[in-house]
């Protein structure tokens, strides 16, 4: 079955350092890739996302995603947070064009003043 | 655009007593998904509805939840009898997968505790 891991549940730093959030998954065909972000009493959105093309892919606020296939990864940055990012931040992935998504665990961003 | 409605937001109930959630998509969407969402987990797929056909329930349990969507708008999600492990954030999420496949727009959620 396909999985999506999330290598940190939780990332404090300080504002304008940089933030990297890893995401992999397991699936060895064609997926589709996203981030969605909740931040504090809000609901999910989305960040960004992937189907084809350029593997580098640009979405609000100033946050990027790479897609390494090769790595099953797709790993999201920002080169300066700021205070608002805080949030928790979830990678997923749909295998079909039925739109079936299997979201990772989550990763809890603090960005500290 | 009105976003994805859902109710209650917050819920308590004994276990062995039952629930329901309600959720309204948004207008024209024609895919309809819920989720559970277990603290310090992502998003579980329970149950995803096509207009008013199930795509997908292969994660529901269906010994004890239920969910329906009359008409292919609203649905309705049913937990009887809850259990303690039911305690959730319920996530309603629509999408049109026709014009913006892999969008899911989200509701606030309803957050269940079961005492």
């Amino acid at each position: 079955a396909q999985s999506v891991s999330q290598h940190n549940h939780h990332v404090i730093l300080s504002e304008a350092a940089s933030l990297e959030l890893g995401c992999n998954y397991s699936y060895g065909g064609t997926v589709n890739l996203f981030w969605y972000v909740q931040y504090p009493g809000q609901h999910l959105q989305l960040l960004l996302k992937y189907f084809s093309g350029d593997p580098l892919v640009k979405g609000i606020k100033g946050f990027e995603a790479e897609f390494i296939k090769s790595k099953f990864s797709f790993n999201l940055r920002k080169p300066s947070v700021q205070w608002s990012d805080t949030a928790e931040y979830f990678c997923a992935v749909t295998t079909d064009s039925w739109g079936k998504f299997q979201f990772g665990a989550g990763t809890q961003v603090v960005v500290t003043p | 655009e009105a976003g994805v409605a859902q109710s209650p937001r917050y819920k308590i109930i004994e276990k062995r007593q039952s629930v329901a959630f309600w959720c309204n998509p948004i207008s024209g969407h024609a895919t309809l998904y819920w989720y559970q969402q277990i603290l310090g987990q992502g998003p579980k797929l329970l149950i995803q509805f096509q207009n008013n056909g199930v795509v997908d329930d292969s994660q529901l349990p269906k010994d004890r939840f239920s969910a329906e969507r009359l008409k292919g708008v609203d649905s309705t999600l049913k937990i009887q009898p809850a259990k303690l492990e039911d305690s959730a954030v319920y996530l309603c999420a629509s999408s049109d997968l026709a014009s913006r496949v892999g969008e899911l727009f989200f509701g606030e959620g309803s957050r269940l505790t079961v005492l």
